[in-house]
């Protein structure tokens, strides 16, 4: 099946820093692919929708200066969550959507980001 | 909005079968029924999904109603692993951005 994969899986920084998650597709290509966070005992929470070759649309209320995403390629999405605060701790979950189409999205293992 | 409603929690004996409700009154007639489910600190797993027919697959059952606006997803015999928060989506798609409800928290009693 295919396989999305997050890297890092966890990632603890300092408050003020950056910190980049990866988001790849390993057997298949991506045009689509979405972000997530999640707060404890919440649902997932889109963030914003990220395709190939052009700029992120972001859901209401995410600011797309402190969240950048980046699609460069078919197989790898990044988000960077920059000057981040402890506010942005998260479980941060990326899905994939394959390019030949279906119904299936495939999502990523989660990123755990705790900003101290 | 979510577009689906589930119960918040429901519980099972290990080895019983648990079936687990989702509404979608509104639901369009080129939307699949999808059920995705979320063990703790993971990503969510896929678990089936179905337009009109019941679907059948190695990790479940998925019983949709006459009319679609309603389906259950049925796990035929609960086990610890089978703990986690189930959602039931509407998705045309896999490029459609996918609106999370808050699901099913699902406790398997051993």
């Amino acid at each position: 099946g295919a396989v999305v994969s997050q890297h890092p899986s966890r990632v603890i920084c300092k408050s003020g820093t950056s910190v980049k998650i990866e988001c790849r597709s390993l057997d298949f290509q991506a045009t689509t692919m979405f972000w997530y966070r999640q707060f404890p005992k919440q649902s997932l929470m889109l963030m914003a929708t990220s395709n190939e070759g052009s700029k992120a649309t972001y859901e209401q209320g995410v600011e797309k200066d402190k969240f950048l995403i980046n699609h460069a390629s078919l197989t790898l999405s990044t988000l960077t969550v920059t000057s981040a605060h402890p506010e942005d701790s998260s479980f941060y979950i990326c899905s994939a959507s394959h390019r030949q189409g279906g119904t299936e999205a495939f999502f990523g293992q989660g990123t755990r980001l705790t900003v101290v | 909005d979510a577009k689906t409603t589930q119960p918040n929690s429901m519980e099972s004996n290990e080895e019983e079968p648990v079936h687990l409700p989702c509404n979608h009154s509104t639901i369009s007639g080129t939307d699949y029924i999808h059920w995705y489910r979320q063990l703790p600190s993971q990503g969510p797993e896929y678990v089936i999904h179905g337009l009109t027919s019941n679907v059948n697959n190695r990790m479940a059952s998925l019983a949709i109603a006459e009319d679609r606006k309603s389906s259950t997803l049925i796990l035929h015999r609960a086990t610890l692993r089978d703990a986690a928060v189930y959602y039931c989506i509407r998705l045309k798609t896999s490029y459609d951005k996918v609106i999370f409800g808050p699901g099913t928290s699902l406790s398997v009693i051993p």
